[in-house]
């Protein structure tokens, strides 16, 4: 079963402006990932932060982390056109990466 | 960029023939994964190994399903008698032994489409 499940399902934006999309989990963990999928480049690891973090910061992605409630955010600012691709979860409860469905964003220019 | 490869890209089959796929994993890489991912879902764990050991393939779909990895450098994964059901994209992953199962480097993918 799919650890962690991504809100929105799809997010439609304009070139400049910022998404925001969320990510829930079950288990404990001890660090979560952002992936990215397009099918240019197939799927690319984003950042990871772990459990005892609050918030990460690279170039123009942000996550925060929530242990308690068990959930991360992925925020992207300034979006650009090249942003367009799917962004997974994913969280380590064993030994394999455990995804989410994704969320489905499209930055229109 | 000697990333991750897999080959092929795209294999279109009929139904009851069997199918392999190949994963070249970066150099110096001992642990590979492979995944399946359906249409609008996430990749879904099948299999790892170390080096050539298969750690687990508990989670392979059915005993069609078989992967190895002779000589601990690449992989291959068969289907046998493919199914509707199996067409998706197979992936496979690479990442260190040091790195544990986190920050793995994926590979672009074979898609199957079974008729």
């Amino acid at each position: 079963s799919q650890q962690g499940e991504e809100d929105p399902q799809a997010l439609s934006i304009q070139e400049g402006e910022n998404a925001t999309m969320n990510c829930s989990y079950k288990t404990s963990i001890n660090n979560l990932q952002w992936y990215r999928q397009n099918s240019g480049r197939g799927l690319v690891h984003l950042i990871l932060i772990r459990s005892n973090e609050r918030e990460k910061h690279s170039g123009r992605l942000r996550v925060t982390l929530d242990t308690s409630k068990k959930s991360s955010s992925l925020l992207i600012t300034a979006s650009r056109a090249a942003d367009t691709a799917s962004y997974f979860c994913a969280t380590v409860p064993g030994y394999a990466l455990n995804f989410g469905k994704g969320t489905s964003l499209l930055v229109t220019p | 960029d000697t990333g991750v490869s897999q080959d092929p890209r795209h294999k279109i089959t009929k139904r009851g023939q069997n199918v392999t796929f190949r994963c070249d994993p970066i150099s110096e890489h001992n642990r590979l994964y492979w995944y399946r991912q359906t249409l609008g879902q996430g990749p879904e764990f099948l299999t790892y190994f170390q080096n050539e050991a298969q750690l687990e393939k508990s989670r392979l779909l059915s005993d069609r399903f078989s992967a190895e990895r002779p000589k601990g450098s690449f992989s291959t994964l068969e289907i046998q008698r493919t199914e509707q059901g199996d067409s998706a994209m197979y992936l496979c992953a690479s990442t260190t032994l040091d790195r544990g199962p986190d920050t793995q480097y994926f590979g672009p993918g074979t898609r199957l489409t079974v008729l």
